[in-house]
Parts: C-alpha cells; sequence; structure tokens
C-alpha cells in the first residue's frame, strides 16, 4: 500500500498569503494519479486537482497542483478567507487508493 | 447537476449489518463508479472500496475484506454499501463518491455525496 505523508499538520497563515502543501508518497505514483480533495467542517470534501495538476471544474486558478513520482504540492496563490478548510491528497495508481491524513489550513 | 443523495443516518448494535444507499442523478450513471469513503469523529478519510457501474467489477479495501459489499443498481442508478458485523470502531460518517474511470486502477472522485452517519453502539 502508498502511504501519503502530507506536511504540515497545520498551517497557519493570513489572507492574502501564499500556502503551500505538500504531499510525499512512500512510492511512486503512476501516472501522476494524484488528487487533492477541500473539506470544509460539515461538509463533504470537494475535488479541488487530478492528474496531480488539472484543476477541476469551477475551482479557481488561485489553486495549483505540481509535482510526480513522490513528491506532490498544492500551492494556494493568495489565501481567500473561504479556503481556509482542510486539504487531503489521494492516490488512484495503485489498486489500493490511500489518503494523506489531511493538513489543517487555519487563519493566522 | 450531476448529484449522489444518500439514505439517512442510521444507529446500529454491535455485530448488525447496514446498508447505506446512494442514488446519482445527471448523468450516464453505466460510464463511471462509484466508491465508498468514511470518516470517523475528529478523523481523515478512509477509503474503502469502489464499483465499476458499467461492470459491476468490485475493488475493495484490504482491511474490509470480507465484511464489505458495495453493489449497483442500474435501473435505479442507485449505488448500495453493505457493511456486515459491525464494531464500534465502525461509526463514521459514510461518504459515496463518483469515480472519473481513466485507467484499470480506476479515477478520481467527483462529486460526493452528502453523507451518511452510521453510529455502532450498544
Amino acid at each position: 500500500e502508498i502511504v501519503l505523508t502530507q506536511s504540515p499538520g497545520t498551517l497557519s497563515l493570513s489572507p492574502g498569503e501564499r500556502a503551500t502543501l505538500s504531499c510525499r508518497a512512500s512510492q511512486s505514483v503512476s501516472s501522476r494519479y494524484l488528487a487533492w480533495y477541500q473539506q470544509k467542517p460539515g461538509q463533504a470534501p470537494r475535488l479541488l486537482i487530478y492528474g496531480a495538476s488539472s484543476r477541476a471544474t469551477g475551482i479557481p486558478d488561485r489553486f495549483s497542483g505540481s509535482g510526480s513520482g513522490t513528491d506532490f504540492t498544492l500551492t494556494i496563490r493568495r489565501l481567500e478567507p473561504e479556503d481556509f478548510a482542510v486539504y487531503y491528497c489521494q492516490q488512484y495508481g495503485s489498486s489500493q487508493y490511500t489518503f494523506g491524513q489531511g493538513t489543517k489550513l487555519e487563519i493566522k | 447537476q450531476v448529484q449522489l443523495v444518500q439514505s439517512g443516518a442510521e444507529v446500529k448494535k454491535p455485530g448488525a449489518s447496514v446498508k447505506v444507499s446512494c442514488k446519482a442523478s445527471g448523468y450516464t450513471f453505466t460510464s463511471y463508479g462509484i466508491s465508498w469513503v468514511r470518516q470517523a469523529p475528529g478523523q481523515g478519510l478512509e477509503w474503502m472500496g469502489w464499483i465499476s457501474a458499467y461492470n459491476g467489477n468490485t475493488n475493495y479495501a484490504q482491511k474490509l475484506q470480507g465484511r464489505v459489499t458495495m453493489t449497483t443498481d442500474t435501473s435505479t442508478s442507485t449505488a448500495y454499501m453493505e457493511l456486515r458485523s459491525l464494531r464500534s470502531d465502525d461509526t463514521a460518517v459514510y461518504y459515496c463518491a463518483r469515480v472519473v474511470v481513466v485507467a484499470a486502477t480506476g479515477g478520481w472522485f467527483d462529486p460526493w455525496g452528502q453523507g451518511t452517519l452510521v453510529a455502532v453502539s450498544s
């Protein structure tokens, strides 16, 4: 099973700042089959990024994904108040899908 | 619009079974898969498995093999997840999500259902 480790566990930033979230895999994720999801309290997760760098429909362009192999990054260019949430990475390149443990993005 | 609507909350005793439904609308049901993901209180997301609505093929998380069964009813565009031999640590919100299939292994999840709380308590 591919283990995904997200860092940091909590990120404290102010609106307008840039957020960089990391997702590291225990082995290479084939074909960049990695997705990012956002989850707000009491809500279902929402797809942000698929294929490591493709934005989902309706996702603002301040969200971007990059990386390959074992290292992936989600960047939020200028934080808006509605961006403070928990973010999960997920790989779907192996038959046993896995999620990272999540990064909580909180207002400083 | 694409929508997944799940059945209501359940309270079960240890050892019982639960069956959660997920009704899809707004797209061709058999062109995608359905995955199930659960989230224990205050915890992260745990993938449970997925089913192809096209051919009914399933792929379950090894941890849940033997206790979980995923099925679909293409006549009503509804997916089901049954979990047996419930334990207290099965208490969680259970989500269904549409799988956008791009490879033999499956694909990403979009959108998600609203979630169903399953509480296991004696």
